[in-house]
């Protein structure tokens, strides 16, 4: 397992609502970044989160938003939630480094009804 | 745009079995590439991660190659086991080695005891 974990596990909303997950990263990571899964699907990047400025934006509108916090963990904050909004959501935290490998936690599986 | 393909989109193969999973990316200018495992319902485990530089990378019974040229990757999982069942997914980037991974959307693998 890694290092990286993500709070609530589920979470159920109804549309129009918002919503925010949580996510600690493993130690001595000092970027994160988000994605979204939906099923069947692989993940899709969010955004990026590198010395708590966004870095970098997937093709996700503007009620999509984060922050990172100065100890690195993050939140994504999600707005007027519609019912494609559900899915897991995946947090991943790496070293800005020339490898750059990613780890994931475990997600957050989001239902919106 | 990096897009990110992976055939088969399932694989049955009985225990002992040597497998190849196959991944396609359309930029050429990839940085590195993740192999990673998900269980169902579950976050993402890394495998294998290529750099540009390497052509391939081994862990145990898993290795993986990465042919930049003709924009592939293989996965092969030697001797196969019940516990290797899971969706195996392979991610790319191509914008810096910490950039956005684009993933494709997976192989389901089964392995029948």
């Amino acid at each position: 397992e890694t290092g990286v974990t993500q709070s609530p596990t589920h979470l159920i909303k109804t549309r129009g609502q918002q919503v925010t997950l949580r996510c600690s990263s493993q130690s001595g990571h000092n970027t994160v970044s988000w994605y979204q899964q939906a099923l069947g699907q692989g993940p899709q990047f969010i955004f990026q989160y590198y010395r708590e400025e966004e870095n970098g934006r997937g093709n996700f509108p503007p009620r999509f938003s984060g922050l990172q916090f100065p100890n690195y963990s993050s939140e994504l904050n999600v707005n007027a939630l519609e019912l494609d909004d559900s899915a897991l959501y995946l947090c991943a935290s790496s070293r800005w480094t020339a490898t750059g490998e990613q780890y994931f936690g475990p997600g957050t599986r989001l239902t919106v009804t | 745009k990096q897009e990110v393909t992976q055939i088969p989109a399932a694989l049955s193969v009985p225990e002992g079995e040597n497998l190849v999973l196959n991944c396609s990316f359309t930029d050429s200018a990839i940085y590195n590439l993740q192999w990673f495992r998900q269980d169902p319902g579950k976050g993402l485990t890394s495998l294998l991660l290529i750099q540009s530089s390497q052509r391939e990378q081994t862990s145990g019974r898993l290795n993986a190659s990465l042919d930049k040229s003709s924009g592939r990757s293989t996965l092969y999982i030697a001797a196969s086991q019940p516990g290797d069942s899971a969706t195996y997914l392979c991610a790319g980037n191509s914008g810096g080695s910490n950039y956005k991974l684009t993933f494709g959307k997976g192989t389901l693998l089964t392995v029948n005891p």
